[in-house]
């Protein structure tokens, strides 16, 4: 079984550049999740996504962050203008939704060094 | 609001000893609890899931457990190894799937 996939794996932009990330989740993984990991501190919730509807977005900052999953399965999210406090690595995560007990799986993450 | 609290932040012990992880919440109202294992410059790989009506679960040299009332997890690791290096998080799976990790803890074993 293939598992979540991101990329790139890494960018360096400059500090009111845009960039975009890309997730492909695993087949038939209706929830997918964004999640902000800043260096040595814990994974934060940035979106989560039901199919191609949005869950729970309250932690995204919406001036300079979006995100979508159009067809329900792989899904985008942009930054535009970059800051620098937006260096972080962004994971990608998805689950089933068969029951409440899955294991929830995460990519390698794109890592992102705003200069 | 769930709070997750991983204490100690970092962890350093020398090879073959056994170690005990935490991982405390504040909302005992979770569907199940999950360890994940962090690699520099890696995403996170899911080491154990324990159900909210587990008390425990093991994998190999690991061990989790969840104590819902006291609103605490444990992860166990036993006969530790250099390659057991690495950041250990503990996230709570709650309802409308709503999910709050810990801070990590991050483990160096020394040979």
């Amino acid at each position: 079984e293939a598992g979540v996939a991101q990329s790139p794996r890494y960018k360096i932009i400059e500090k009111r550049q845009s960039v975009a990330f890309w997730c492909n989740p695993i087949s038939g993984h209706a929830t997918l999740y964004w999640y902000q990991q800043i260096l040595g501190q814990g994974p934060k919730l940035l979106i989560q996504f039901q199919n191609n509807g949005v869950v729970d977005d309250s932690q995204l900052p919406k001036d300079r962050f979006s995100a979508e999953r159009l067809k329900g399965v792989d899904s985008t999210l942009k930054i535009q203008p970059a800051k620098l406090e937006d260096s972080a690595v962004y994971l990608c995560a998805s689950r089933t939704n068969r029951g409440t007990g899955n294991t929830i799986y995460f990519g390698e993450g794109s890592w992102l060094t705003v200069v | 609001k769930q709070e997750v609290t991983q204490i100690p932040a970092a962890l350093s012990v020398p090879e073959g000893e056994n170690l005990v992880l935490n991982c405390s919440f504040t909302d005992s109202a979770i569907y199940n609890l999950q360890w994940f294992r962090q690699d520099p410059g890696k995403g996170l790989t899911s080491l154990l899931l324990i159900q909210s009506s587990q008390r425990e679960q093991t994998s190999g040299r690991l061990n989790a457990s969840l104590d819902k009332s006291s609103g605490r997890s444990t992860l166990y690791i036993a006969a530790s190894q250099p390659g057991d290096s690495a950041t250990y998080l503990c996230l709570t799976v709650q309802g409308a799937q709503k999910l709050v990790f810990g801070q990590g803890t991050r483990l160096t074993i020394n040979p």
